[in-house]
């Protein structure tokens, strides 16, 4: 069953601006990790949080980990067009893996 | 090049038929995985192998049948599909299950 539901479904940006969404799940997390996925293409897997860290950053990337609201946001900042794609989340509990839906970010030149 | 290949991209095939998808991941894991990922509807894990075991099988019709000869090869066998099996079926593996994943691009599967 879907535990990790992203939000929002879509987005659309200007080149330069930065990109939040969000992911709530239901249950208790051991982790939890972000995906992108481009048109055509597999997931790629972008960056993971572990239930005991609120904060991680990879490059342009930051995520934040909320366990008491369960959830969890991405931000990605300073967008470009490359950065068009589908943006997974995927909770882990207890080797039960859940991925939502996705957001599709659009970033215009 | 993500080091999981799958094959074929692309499958038409009629709901009598009979045939099967591969993948090979190049990356000395040994997790593999099978998904069904289909328009707006969130990601569906169906089979979780770990060091060639199957661990998990999330209720799939037996109409889908894997198949894990190594740690590096996972196929899925399909017979007798019905139209709402047409989607996009993504093959990943991980070091161990359930660490991050490396997705192939997919096999789009579309049954007449």
């Amino acid at each position: 069953s879907q535990q990790g539901e992203e939000d929002p479904q879509a987005l659309s940006i200007q080149e330069g601006e930065n990109a939040t969404m969000n992911c709530s799940y239901k249950t208790s997390i051991n982790n939890l990790q972000w995906y992108r996925q481009n048109s055509g293409r597999g997931l790629v897997h972008l960056i993971l949080i572990r239930s005991n860290e609120r904060e991680k950053h990879s490059g342009r990337l930051r995520v934040t980990l909320d366990t008491s609201k369960k959830s969890s946001s991405l931000l990605i900042t300073a967008s470009r067009a490359a950065d068009t794609a589908s943006y997974f989340c995927a909770s882990i509990n207890d080797y039960k893996l859940s991925f939502g839906a996705g957001t599709t970010v659009t970033v215009r030149a | 090049e993500t080091g999981v290949t799958q094959t074929p991209r692309h499958l038409v095939m009629g709901m009598t038929n009979k045939k099967s998808l591969k993948c090979e991941q190049h990356l000395g894991h040994n997790a593999m995985y099978w998904y069904k990922q289909s328009a707006k509807k969130p990601l569906e894990l169906m089979f979780v192998y770990n060091f060639k075991e199957q661990t998990e099988n999330n209720s799939v019709p037996s109409r889908f049948s894997p198949e894990c000869p190594n740690s590096s090869h996972l196929f899925l066998h399909l017979h007798t599909l019905q139209p709402e099996d047409s989607a996009l079926y993504l093959c990943a593996s991980s070091q161990d299950h359930p660490q991050p994943q490396h997705f192939g691009d997919g096999t789009r599967l579309s049954i007449l």
